[in-house]
């Protein structure tokens, strides 16, 4: 399996709700990441958790990493129609390279 | 401080011919990750690089493929003899180093199409 695998692979809520993604890993990591990309587009950092950080705000997006379960949770809270996009996580070791997963499809509905 | 600039943003090829996908990283910015998009995929690893150096191509096929990132101008991923399946989204991204903490950013992409 490839490292960072995102779930659901899709979700669809109403404007208000919450969405929350999750992400897994297999090997140990530096950091992990999450970006945003609106279809035909390039990918936009959200936010990135270091190994050593358990949780991170951003705005109205929340972050946790659990390093012994090689997890991590992308919230977003208040969702708003412009948050559909697809969100990928990313993985990095210390082979410098980001890996990662197929994406959650986030269909945010007004 | 312009972010990462791709050209072309779209790009048609008849099967057999050459593709070229420029990348200009971030200024300041020294280390640049080529990666493949299929559609309704996430972006698979292609190449690292750095000035003069290619640091990891494990995600490079093996053949028609190639990447480089001269001391001076952009980086260039060239794929020969272009096949159907090479119709992807290409993005270039860049960071100032590797290690802990480095956001890599990523430019917009270019769409090759195979006809």
């Amino acid at each position: 399996s490839q490292q960072g695998e995102e779930d659901p692979q899709a979700l669809s809520i109403q404007e208000g709700e919450n969405a929350t993604m999750n992400c897994s890993y297999k090997t140990s990591i530096n950091n992990l990441q999450w970006y945003r990309q609106n279809s035909g587009r390039g990918l936009v950092h959200l936010i990135l958790i270091r190994s050593n950080e358990r949780e991170k705000h951003s705005g109205r997006l929340r972050v946790t990493l659990d390093t012994s379960k090689k997890s991590s949770s992308l919230l977003i809270t208040a969702s708003r129609a412009a948050d559909t996009a697809s969100y990928f996580c990313a993985t990095n070791t210390n082979a410098g390279k980001s890996t990662f997963g197929d994406g959650t499809t986030l269909t945010v509905k007004p | 401080n312009a972010g990462v600039m791709q050209n072309p943003r779209h790009l048609v090829r008849r099967r057999g011919q050459e593709a070229r996908l420029r990348c200009s990283p971030m200024k300041g910015h020294s280390h640049v990750y080529w990666y493949r998009q299929l559609p309704e995929e996430g972006l698979k690893f292609m190449v690292y690089l750095q000035k003069e150096n290619i640091i990891d191509e494990s995600g490079m096929p093996k053949e028609r493929f190639s990447a480089e990132f001269p001391k001076e101008g952009p980086s260039i991923l060239r794929i020969q003899q272009v096949v159907r399946g090479d119709s992807a989204a290409y993005f270039c991204a860049s960071s100032p180093a590797t290690g802990q903490g480095n956001t890599i950013y990523f430019g917009e992409g270019s769409w090759l199409t195979v006809v």
